[in-house]
């Protein structure tokens, strides 16, 4: 079975600009969480959907946000970017409330 | 909202000696508690898992503790290798009140170094 997949693995982007990631959980799953990983903050926690709607929403502006297609694939689009959104963003998918996450390779985003 | 502490930030150990780590969490109705390893430039793997009516949990070299009136749990590695050296990342999920979901709140990680 294939793992979470993330596309794409690396991207440059400037000040101001958007940017839209995309995230292919593991088959059957239709659970699928983001995160901000920085070696600062560590992992923290972005928003999580569940069958197209938004669950849970952590502490971040509200230029960052998602969305899920009916076939459990979701994007996490960040508008107006900043120096500071530097990071590794991970997705991780899970099949039920009592199971595990399972993350996938994450997309290094870079800002110049 | 939750939460987790961990320590220590770094850890060096010499192969075959122990390594633990350990976390702490405020929120009394976590009931799950995650470890994931991360190597250099790969994605975070779980490891190890413990559910809050357990108290402790084997997995061949790797153990962890769940001590749920002092709000901690801790990870042990026995006869530590080289390739044990990673990134550890312990987790507690939170229930969402009123949506029906669960959030799952991260420590900073643990940077092992195993030293041959």
């Amino acid at each position: 079975k294939a793992g979470v997949t993330q596309t794409p693995r690396y991207l440059i982007k400037t000040r101001g600009q958007q940017v839209t990631l995309s995230c292919s959980p593991i088959s059957g799953h239709r659970s699928v969480s983001w995160y901000q990983q920085t070696p600062g903050q560590g992992l923290q926690f972005l928003f999580e959907y569940f069958s197209e709607t938004q669950r849970n929403k952590g502490n971040f502006p509200g230029r960052f946000s998602g969305r899920q297609f009916s076939n459990s694939r979701s994007e996490m689009n960040v508008s107006t970017l900043e120096l500071g959104d530097s990071a590794l963003y991970l997705c991780a998918s899970r099949v039920g409330e009592d199971q595990p996450q399972h993350f996938g390779d994450g997309t290094r985003l870079s800002i110049l | 909202g939750e939460n987790v502490e961990q320590h220590p930030s770094t850890l060096s150990v010499q192969e075959g000696d122990s390594a633990v780590i350990k976390c702490t969490y405020s929120d009394s109705a976590s009931n799950y508690f995650p470890w994931y390893k991360q190597e250099l430039g790969k994605r975070p793997q779980l490891i190890i898992d413990i559910r809050s009516n357990v108290g402790e949990k084997k997995d061949q070299r790797i153990a962890v503790t769940l001590n749920k009136t002092a709000k901690h749990f801790s990870l042990h590695i026995t006869e530590t290798q080289p390739e044990d050296s990673a990134v550890y990342f312990c987790a507690a999920r939170t229930p969402n009140s009123g949506a029906g979901s669960y959030q799952l709140t991260f420590g900073k990680g643990t940077k092992l170094s195993v030293i041959p």
